[in-house]
């Protein structure tokens, strides 16, 4: 595709659901990026993934979130027993290579009732 | 205090007026981004510097490695300049630390 895509857009679910957000970097792009932008709040960084592997996992807020990417393109992030403290627009990004420009994608809008 | 520091925090300007937006920060770093986030939330990466000055357009992005310091200026600002521009700088294991953004409004 000719961008970043997420999946879905908007998702409310209950507290103690789980939910699972996909990107779908652009394609040839090995780095891949999740943030957080919590409502009123900045940019948070969660998780990078250089291929299929993650470095770097020390962003994720607690144990309940999880991300994985498989074939070094489409990368999903789980929340477990969602909290609303959850709530927030979670965002991927991409880039040919992570000293590259990143591109970002839409972001899904998730809120924990 | 926050490793990155953005001020102003909101700017507003009338057309046509020059714009400065500053960021410093506390750690080492690789590269420092500038970003932009329209209203609807969307967001575009304008430049990604690690010494100098880049030109794109209107904007100008530049960087003080020794300083720690950068700033983002919009020459001949328009009311579709108006969003959230956001510093971040790429510090260990390629980890983007954000600031917490400027609101820019440019009113006709």
């Amino acid at each position: 595709g000719a961008g970043v895509s997420q999946s879905p857009s908007n998702k409310v679910t209950e507290k103690g659901k789980d939910v699972e957000l996909r990107c779908d970097p652009i394609s040839g792009h090995t780095a891949l990026y999740w943030y957080r932008q919590s409502l009123g709040q900045g940019l948070e960084f969660l998780i990078y993934f250089q291929g299929n592997s993650a470095p770097d996992k020390s962003g994720l807020p607690s144990d309940r979130f999880s991300a994985e990417r498989t074939g070094g393109s489409v990368s999903t992030l789980t929340i477990q027993r969602t909290q609303q403290e959850d709530s927030a627009v979670y965002l991927c990004a991409s880039s040919l290579s992570s000293q590259e420009t990143q591109y970002f994608g839409p972001g899904t809008r998730l809120l924990v009732l | 205090k926050n490793e990155v520091e953005q001020s102003p925090q909101n700017l507003t300007a009338q057309e046509g007026e020059f714009i400065t937006i500053n960021c410093s920060y506390s750690v080492g770093i690789s590269a420092l981004h500038w970003l932009q986030q329209h209203p609807g939330g969307g967001i575009v990466s304008l430049f990604m510097l690690s010494s100098g000055k880049k030109k794109h357009g209107r904007l100008i992005a530049t960087i003080n490695i020794q300083e720690k310091h950068s700033s983002l200026h919009i020459t001949a600002s328009h009311p579709r300049d108006s969003a959230v521009y956001i510093c971040a700088v790429r510090w260990t294991a390629d980890k983007l630390i954000f600031g917490t953004g400027t609101r820019l409004q440019v009113f006709p």
